[in-house]
């Protein structure tokens, strides 16, 4: 069975700078999918970013990038110019036919 | 595109008593996913639908939770009786075919509390 992990329970940041947020995982398949969710206070969880495994390059959506190290078996996220609606947990997710493992999530909080 | 839809948003019950959470996912998504979200925990995954069929309840308390497909639509997810284990916010997502069943679309979820 698939293990996601997010060593970082909850991190802060000042509005405007950049936060990397860290996930590692445990697989023995070679071809599957990687997730950053955010799940905003009292909201509900919406896609943040996607990484397919047999992709070489890193993904990136505006403000936010990945940095996937697939021999390490890590996925971390990098959120750029942090805004105050970045406020939110955050989720990494490993995905294989259509059945995807969640971490336990990275509180983040960007400070005015 | 209407999102995904569920109700009730809140539900108190008592220990030993029945609930009933309902989905509608976003239209022509053939995939229908419930997971349970534990306060605290990453989301855990209940029960996986393809249309109206069961494609992995692994992980479904087959003791307490019961949960359909109705016409590969529509699904409910039903617990009885409820522990006080389960107090949790139950999530509904959904995907389309192919790869786009791995791109998940959630729901606001079900905040349950078993007192």
């Amino acid at each position: 069975a698939q293990t996601v992990t997010q060593s970082q329970p909850e991190m802060s940041v000042q509005e405007a700078e950049t936060v990397t947020l860290s996930c590692t995982y445990d697989t023995s398949e070679n071809n599957y999918y990687l997730f950053w969710y955010k799940q905003p206070p009292s909201r509900q969880m919406i896609l943040v970013i996607r990484q397919e495994a047999y992709k070489q390059q890193n993904a990136t959506e505006n403000r936010f990038s990945v940095n996937f190290q697939k021999a390490a078996k890590s996925f971390s996220l990098k959120i750029s110019d942090s805004q105050l609606g970045d406020t939110a947990m955050y989720f990494c997710a490993f995905t294989r036919g259509g059945k995807s493992t969640f971490g336990d999530g990275t509180t983040l909080t960007v400070k005015p | 595109e209407a999102g995904v839809a569920q109700s009730p948003r809140y539900k108190i019950i008592e220990k030993r008593q029945s609930v009933a959470f309902w989905c509608n996912p976003i239209s022509g998504h053939a995939t229908l996913y419930w997971y349970q979200q534990i306060l605290g925990q990453g989301p855990k995954l209940l029960i996986q639908f393809q249309n109206n069929g069961v494609v992995d309840d692994s992980q479904l308390p087959k003791d307490r939770f019961s949960a359909e497909r109705l016409k590969g639509v529509d699904s409910t997810l039903k617990i009885q009786p409820a522990k006080l284990e389960d107090s949790a916010v139950y999530l509904c997502a959904s995907g389309g075919t192919g790869y786009g069943a791995n791109v998940l679309t959630f729901g606001a979820g079900s905040r349950l509390t078993v007192l």
